[in-house]
Formats: C-alpha cells, structure tokens, sequence
C-alpha cells in the first residue's frame, strides 16, 4: 500500500527557473494539503483541496500555484523559483477536516527537497 | 485566527525519564487537537487527537495528552523515555469548521543514555 508519494524527492533549480511537484495517493482521500517546513517555523500550510477540481489559499500562497485536476494527485507549480522558496515541501491526505464534524488523521508523504540557488 | 504554541524548540532527557512537551492553543471554541510525530528524513505521522470524547487521550508508543480546556493547553507525556523516542514532535490545531490543519513549530526531542 503506497500510501501518499511524492515526486521527485530532491531538485535543485536555479532562480527563475519552473517545476512541479506531483503528489498521489491511494485511499481514496477527498482532501489534500501541501506544506512546506523550513527550520524553526514548523509546517506551514501552502495550499490545499476539499476535492477534485478544487482548490484554496493556505497561510503562505505566494509564488506557488497548485491544481487538482485528478482526485488522487495534487500538483504544486513554482512558475519563478527564488531562493526563499528552498525547503522541505510535504504533501498530506485525509477523508475529512473539521468542517466535516470529525477531526481526520493526515496521511504524508515521504516529502521533497527543494534547493534554489 | 487559530494557532498553537509549543513551548520549547528542543528538548533533552535521559533514558528512562519522563518525557513532557507543551503545546496551547488558541481558539475561540474547543478544537480538534493532534499531535505528530517525525523521525530523521521522514514524514509526519500521528500521535493521537483529540476529538472531545475524553480529555486524556492516550496515544501509540506510551504517549499520552491531557486536554486542558482552562489552560488552554494539550501537553505530550510519556513516564519513560526511550532511546528510539528521539525525534521531532508537533501539535496540531484544527477548529470545528475549518478545514485545515495548522501546525506549530515544532519541538525536537534529544534521549541521552
């Protein structure tokens, strides 16, 4: 059971260069999350998906575009690399949120490494 | 706006010690709570949560929370550390009509022989 992957695993681009990260999952899940962490300041939400088709602003958007075209994969673009975009990125699943009345276990990816010179 | 606080980016103990980490909260309303867990080069899995059904929720590998409603808090606890204990650990907050998870900033736990 592959769980929730995330490709590829390390990238090295240089500023202004474009990538994406593509996230997948198995189970089936209606919600999809990604973060990035960086030293001392934990997980921060970036964007995020209630279901296929949808998407919405997290706490740090900018400089970063995602889309959901397909329920089990989640794609995060980067259209003009900087170097403040270097770090870890994570992408998580879950059957439901808060909103939904029941508080639902995220499911993460192994992560990607991201470096911008 | 929710948030949560853990007190303390690092963390040491001997082995066989009691392990504590802080974490409140900030909501208007009793939230949905979570702790994660993340060893060296992986990702976050969960703890436990806390959900209101019981304000001592016990979690996988001994550990335990104690939801504190006037204190606003949700500390981690395990009576004895071990060796393999040693990672990262974050708390989570998720209010009841939301649909995200915000993360604090983490606290790294060291277990010394």
């Amino acid at each position: 059971n592959a769980g929730v992957t995330q490709t590829p695993k390390f990238r090295v681009l240089k500023t202004g260069q474009s990538m994406t990260l593509l996230c997948a999952q198995d189970m089936n899940h209606e919600y999809m999350y990604w973060y990035r962490q960086d030293p001392g300041m934990g997980l921060r939400l970036i964007h995020y998906s209630v279901g296929e088709g949808t998407t919405a602003k997290g706490e740090v958007p900018d400089g970063y575009n995602v889309s959901r075209l397909k329920k089990q994969n989640f794609l995060l673009g980067l259209e003009s690399a900087a170097p403040s975009q270097t770090s870890v990125y994570f992408c998580a699943s879950s059957t439901t949120t808060g909103l939904a009345g029941t508080a639902g276990e995220l499911f993460f990816g192994e992560g990607s490494r991201l470096t911008v010179l | 706006a929710q948030s949560v606080t853990q007190l303390g980016s690092h963390v040491s103990v001997s082995e066989g010690a009691l392990v504590l980490l802080r974490c409140n909260y900030s909501s208007s309303v009793p939230p949905y709570l979570f702790w994660y867990v993340q060893y060296p080069n992986q990702g976050l899995q969960l703890l436990l949560k806390y959900t209101s059904a019981a304000t001592l929720v016990k979690g996988i590998n001994g550990f335990e929370a104690e939801f504190k409603k006037s204190e606003t808090s949700f500390h981690l606890t395990k009576p004895s550390a071990h060796m393999s204990d040693a990672a990262e650990y974050f708390c989570a907050v998720s209010e009841r009509n939301t649909d995200k998870l915000i993360f604090g900033t983490g606290t790294r736990l060291q277990v010394f022989p």
